[in-house]
C-alpha cells in the first residue's frame, strides 16, 4: 500500500501524560503533514515537516521524521483532555504533487 | 484571513440524484483538492485543480467530477448517487507552487447522505 500507516489505532492516556504516534510510508516525499481531526469535524493542520528535516516544533507538539527508516512521530507533551481527538498523518510524494496520502489515523483519548 | 470555506454541510440526497458541492479557498490560493473520507476507506484524494486545470486525480469513477473557476473557487459533483457515496467530503487548498514546504488547508467538509 503507498498509504502511511499509523500505530497504534487508538492511545488512552491520562491527562498530563505525554502522548506518541508513529507513521510509516513507503515512497520518496517531499513533505509529510500532521493533522488532527475532531469527531465529525475538518482537519485542522498541525505540523509540515520537509524531507530534508528532522525534527520540528509547535507548542507542545513536537514531530520528528526518518527519511532513512520512513517514519515519522507526534508527540505531544502534557496532554490535555481537549486534545482528544483523531490525528492523521498524510505524505505528499515525490512523484506526484498536490496530492496527500494519508494514514488510517490514531484515535487519541485524553482521560480528565 | 478567511479559511476553506465548504458549503453545504450537510446534505441528504437519494440514490440516483445528483449532488454539487462548493468551495472557496483561502484568498490567494490557486490550488483546490478534494477528499473524500468514510469509515471503510478512510481519507482518499479525489482530484486537484489549480488555474481551472485539473492537475491530478485520484481512483474515483467518472461520476464524480470537479471544476475550478476563475477565481480559484471550485465545485464537486457526485452524479447517479449510490449509497456508498454516504461520506465526508473535504476541501482543500494550498498555494499549489511546488514548494515542498506547501502547507495544505482544509475546510469543515460537507456531509452527504444518500438514502
Amino acid at each position: 500500500s503507498q498509504q502511511g500507516e499509523e500505530d497504534p489505532q487508538a492511545l488512552s492516556i491520562q491527562e498530563g501524560e505525554n502522548a506518541t504516534m508513529n507513521c510509516s510510508y513507503k515512497t520518496s516525499i517531499n513533505n509529510l503533514q500532521w493533522y488532527r481531526q475532531n469527531s465529525g469535524r475538518g482537519l485542522v493542520h498541525l505540523i509540515l515537516i520537509r524531507s530534508n528535516e528532522r525534527e520540528k516544533h509547535s507548542g507542545r507538539l513536537r514531530v520528528t521524521l526518518d527519511t532513512s527508516k520512513k517514519s515519522s512521530s507526534l508527540l505531544i507533551t502534557a496532554s490535555r483532555a481537549a486534545d482528544t481527538a483523531s490525528y492523521f498523518c498524510a505524505i505528499e510524494r515525490m512523484d506526484s504533487s498536490y496530492k496527500l496520502i494519508f494514514g488510517s489515523g490514531t484515535r487519541l483519548l485524553v482521560r480528565p | 484571513k478567511a479559511g476553506v470555506t465548504q458549503t453545504p454541510r450537510y446534505l441528504i440526497k437519494t440514490r440516483g440524484q445528483q449532488v454539487t458541492l462548493s468551495c472557496s479557498p483561502i484568498s490567494g490560493h490557486r490550488s483546490v483538492s478534494w477528499y473524500q473520507q468514510t469509515p471503510g476507506q478512510g481519507l482518499q484524494f479525489l482530484f486537484e485543480y489549480f488555474s481551472e486545470t485539473q492537475r491530478n486525480k485520484g481512483n474515483f469513477p467518472g461520476r464524480f467530477s470537479g471544476r475550478q473557476f476563475s477565481n480559484s473557487r471550485s465545485e464537486m459533483n457526485v452524479s447517479t448517487l449510490e449509497l456508498g457515496d454516504s461520506a465526508l467530503y473535504l476541501c482543500a487548498s494550498s498555494s499549489g507552487t511546488g514548494d515542498p514546504g506547501n502547507t495544505i488547508y482544509f475546510g469543515e467538509g460537507s456531509w452527504l447522505t444518500v438514502v
